[in-house]
């Protein structure tokens, strides 16, 4: 089946520095990546959708300005986290889809490993 | 978005058929309702899908009756390995519009 790999799996980083996390699509291009949080315990929540050559679309109380997201390519999103602070730790999981061809009416979506960030 | 609704947890014993139902009342004509599992510190990982009747693969069964306002997702002689959290999602899964998880079903299986 189709892939999505995270990198890092596992981040720990100082307070106030930043943490970027790649999202990459390993064998299908896909033009929508979503970003996912997971606190311990917890669902995933939706934090936002990543669209390759345009703007990210964020969830309503999800800070843009901290939360920089970027879709270079059909293949590739990346989270940054800037200025990390101890509550910005979680599970953080992205998901994308392969594109609709021809008759093809739904698909699945394809999780990476998650990053485990901590910020100390 | 449909929204789902699921036990918090359940229990078994290895070697038994599990079923987790998921209620989905306001489901919509275009909706397909998928299932995943998710391991501690994973991405979730796609068990089934399924539109309406039965769908069967090598690790699941998914039945949703005709209404289409519940399924049910059957594990079939579960083992140790099977202990993680089942998500019940609902969604036209296009792959243009994100999944809203539910809080899922913490099953644990026992020796």
């Amino acid at each position: 089946g189709a892939v999505v790999s995270q990198h890092p799996s596992r981040v720990i980083c100082k307070s106030g520095t930043s943490v970027k996390i790649e999202c990459r699509s390993l064998d299908f291009q896909a033009t929508t990546m979503f970003w996912y949080r997971q606190f311990p315990k917890q669902s995933l929540m939706l934090m936002a959708t990543s669209n390759e050559g345009s703007k990210a679309t964020y969830e309503q109380g999800v800070e843009k300005d901290k939360f920089l997201i970027n879709h270079a390519s059909l293949t590739l999103s990346t989270l940054t986290v800037t200025s990390a602070h101890p509550e910005d730790s979680s599970f953080y999981i992205c998901s994308a889809s392969p594109r609709l061809r021809g008759r093809q009416l739904n698909t699945e979506a394809f999780f990476g490993q998650g990053t485990r960030l901590t910020v100390v | 978005l449909a929204k789902t609704t699921q036990p918090i947890s359940m229990d078994s014993y290895e070697g038994q058929e599990v079923n987790i139902t998921c209620s989905h009342n306001n489901i919509a004509t275009n909706d397909y309702i998928t299932w995943y599992q998710q391991f501690p510190s994973q991405g979730p990982r796609f068990i089934i899908q399924g539109y309406k009747t039965k769908v069967t693969n090598e690790v699941a069964s998914l039945f949703i009756p005709a209404d289409r306002k519940s399924s049910t997702l059957s594990l079939p002689r579960v083992s140790l390995s099977d202990t993680a959290v089942y998500y019940c999602l609902v969604g036209d899964n296009t792959g243009r519009r994100a999944l809203t998880f539910g809080s899922g079903t913490r099953l644990q299986v026992q020796p």
